[in-house]
């Protein structure tokens, strides 16, 4: 069955400094995405950014970078010089089946990071 | 565009009552689905529907109801409502079941008294 995992239910980081919240995933399929959103505390799911599995690279966006590494089943998400803006839930999510009769979503647990001044 | 939208951003049901959660999106996408979120875990999906006139159950469909009749829209029914209801629920929409990046809305908090 597909799951996400995030093993890392609270961060803290330094403003300015760089940090690395940890996800796994496991699935059959070859085929799936992999996906990063942000949840502030006012609750809206914010979408940042997106690694297909064929993707040859890593993906990016702006401060946000997903260090993808298929054989270890891991996708990492490495935020860069902290912000105190960056503090908020962050969950991993994966769509398998690309192409499938869904667009399903399968979400971790979520990692609560706080940015420290 | 104003995205997705939800209505009611919060709302408070006695055990047994029935209500409808609105979500609408104007950004012309086929793909729509409901979540819900509850404490410690991920969002898990309710129900989802891959155009107009076309719906199906996802993980938790156990009492909730959905219908398609738009493009735009896609209301979730509660009809008899449960305490184990109490989450938070958020409607997403994507281009199409096979384009990757969902959109979620602001998200309804519903309590089951």
């Amino acid at each position: 069955a597909q799951k996400i995992t995030q093993t890392q239910p609270g961060m803290f980081v330094q403003e300015k400094e760089a940090v690395t919240l940890d996800c796994t995933y496991d699935t059959s399929d070859p085929s799936y995405g992999l996906f990063w959103y942000k949840q502030p505390s006012s609750g809206e799911m914010i979408f940042l950014i997106y690694q297909g599995s064929y993707d040859q690279q890593n993906a990016t966006e702006g401060r946000y970078s997903l260090n993808f590494q298929k054989a270890r089943k891991s996708a990492n998400l490495v935020i860069s010089a902290s912000q105190l803006g960056d503090s908020a839930m962050y969950f991993c999510a994966m769509r398998d089946k690309y192409g499938g009769a869904t667009n399903k979503l399968i979400f971790g647990t979520g990692t609560l990071l706080a940015v420290q001044p | 565009n104003a995205g997705v939208t939800q209505t009611p951003k919060f709302q408070v049901l006695k055990t047994g009552q029935s209500m409808t959660l609105q979500c609408a999106q104007d950004m012309n996408h086929e793909y729509m689905s409901w979540y819900r979120q509850d404490p410690g875990m991920g969002l898990r999906l309710i129900h989802y529907s891959v155009g107009a006139g076309i719906t199906d159950q996802g993980e938790v469909p156990n009492g909730y109801n959905v219908s398609r009749s738009t493009t735009e829209d896609f209301p979730l029914r509660l009809l008899s409502a449960a305490p184990s209801q109490t989450s938070v629920y958020f409607c997403a929409s994507s281009y199409s079941r096979t384009i990757e990046t969902q959109y979620f809305g602001p998200g309804t908090r519903l309590l089951v008294l």
